[in-house]
């Protein structure tokens, strides 16, 4: 079975760090996306794990633990702009689907 | 930038009726993709598509639903007869040939079955 687990909705204020979880459980895997919604908008790519680690850009930093299934996204100095949902994505082993979570809605608030 | 482009942006159908929701995908890249998102839920995959075939599809792509590349640079979703439950936003998105992970999406169609 395919399972992706994360928060539903988170707050922050401006300036503050958020970190949001996601563990996920699939039959094959080649990788991990994390992607922001606003709301009525198309997803928007934000960041991809495949190995282990942290991967860096920006105000946003991604990190994937392969052997515990999970990775978390990091958001530093939050701005208004960033509230959005944060979609979790696993890449089927083939690379030939993305299986999202159900997204964690970030409010920020001043 | 070049980006992914889907028409019409908001599609309102009958019950039974079919509709074909259209794409066109970043130039040079191979592989395509519709998902959906019924309203308040998750993003679900429904189809892949590479090389004119179908590369994986997902339970909720049943015999209803038919994806086409009518020439070099559409990519099309026929829903046959559609049901109230087909209301939902319809993503197209798309993957270069060496990046086939890192998928665009395109700005969705809002279907609306009534």
């Amino acid at each position: 079975g395919q399972n992706i687990d994360q928060p539903t909705e988170m707050t922050a204020t401006e300036g503050a760090i958020v970190q949001i979880n996601c563990t996920y459980q699939t039959s094959g895997f080649n990788g991990l996306f994390w992607y922001q919604q606003h709301a009525g908008e198309a997803p928007t790519f934000l960041s991809y794990n495949v190995l282990d680690g942290l991967e860096e850009k920006g105000r946003f930093s991604s990190f994937l633990s392969r052997s515990k299934g999970y990775s978390y996204l990091l958001l530093k100095e939050l701005q208004m702009k960033d509230s959005a949902s944060y979609l979790c994505a696993a890449v089927n082993q083939a690379g030939t689907a993305l299986i999202f979570g159900k997204g964690t809605t970030l409010s920020v608030s001043s | 930038e070049p980006e992914v482009t889907q028409t019409p942006s908001h599609q309102v159908t009958q019950m039974g009726q079919e509709v074909i929701l259209r794409c066109v995908p970043i130039s040079n890249h191979l592989y395509f993709y519709w998902y959906r998102q019924i309203l308040g839920q998750k993003v679900e995959f429904l189809v892949s598509f590479y090389n004119n075939e179908i590369s994986e599809k997902s339970e909720i792509f049943d015999d209803q639903f038919s994806v086409e590349r009518p020439d070099g640079s559409n990519f099309t979703l026929k829903i046959r007869s559609t049901k109230l439950e087909d209301s939902a936003m319809y993503f197209c998105a798309s993957s270069a040939p060496d990046r086939t992970d890192e998928q665009f999406f395109g700005p969705g169609t809002r279907l609306t079955v009534l």
